[in-house]
């Protein structure tokens, strides 16, 4: 199993702005998993990219998957204060024997 | 959607008790069930990974005899914290995997705060 590193550790936008957090990895991955966690809660499964798909949305989330740079980006469009919360990247080769595994994730905070 | 739960979500006990955890799969059989403990601020920390009907596969330095864990049947796997000690004090979270979908997608449960006094 691999981690993804997530960057930038921490942001800090206005309420309406958009936010964008960025995930590389190291190995080929079969897909890629956003997450959010709320602080003292479970994690919150919010998309998952397969290796053939460059781009995938789900309401006001937007990922993208660069395979060749080993990179994806997670955009939250018009962002609400309920969207405060640490984002973590999955990277997973996929596979019965798969397991994911997290980096530091960033935290976000979106100001009222 | 897939739903999993844990119980308790938060316990308190005191140093050299045993403390046990479950995690179940309500909508779904989970083929594999993962363990993870989070210290405050920091990531998700993989302990161990459990199929059900077999024994565990723990991560490099965790304690198997210390983190017992139990996947009895495809909905149910428990983690048992034996005897206790404050610096076990953590937020353990399972997740459980399906296993048929083919994109192996882990749904989390919403964790258990462990507080040893």
């Amino acid at each position: 199993s691999q981690q993804g590193e997530e960057d930038p550790q921490a942001l800090s936008i206005q309420e309406g702005e958009n936010a964008t957090m960025n995930c590389s990895y190291k190995t080929s991955i079969n897909n890629l998993q956003w997450y959010r966690q709320n602080s003292g809660r479970g994690l919150v499964h919010l998309i998952l990219i397969r290796s053939n798909e460059r781009e995938k949305h789900s309401g006001r989330l937007r990922v993208t998957l660069d395979t060749s740079k080993k990179s994806s980006s997670l955009l939250i469009t018009a962002s609400r204060a309920a969207d405060t919360a640490s984002y973590f990247c999955a990277p997973t080769q996929g596979g019965a024997n798969s397991k994911l595994t997290f980096g530091k994730g960033i935290t976000l905070s979106v100001r009222p | 959607g897939a739903v999993v739960s844990q119980h308790p979500s938060w316990v308190i006990c005191k140093s050299g008790t045993s403390v046990k955890i479950e995690c179940r799969s309500l909508d779904f059989q989970a083929t594999t069930m993962f363990w993870y403990r989070q210290f405050p601020k920091q990531s998700l920390m993989l302990m161990a990974t459990s199929n059900e009907g077999s024994k565990a596969t723990y991560e490099q330095g965790v304690e198997k005899d210390k983190f017992l864990i139990n996947h009895a049947s495809l909905t149910l796997s428990t983690l048992t914290v034996t005897s206790a000690h404050p610096e076990d004090s953590s937020f353990y979270i399972c997740s459980a995997r399906e296993g048929t979908s083919g994109s192996y997608e882990q749904f989390f449960g919403p964790g258990t705060r462990l507080t040893v006094l």
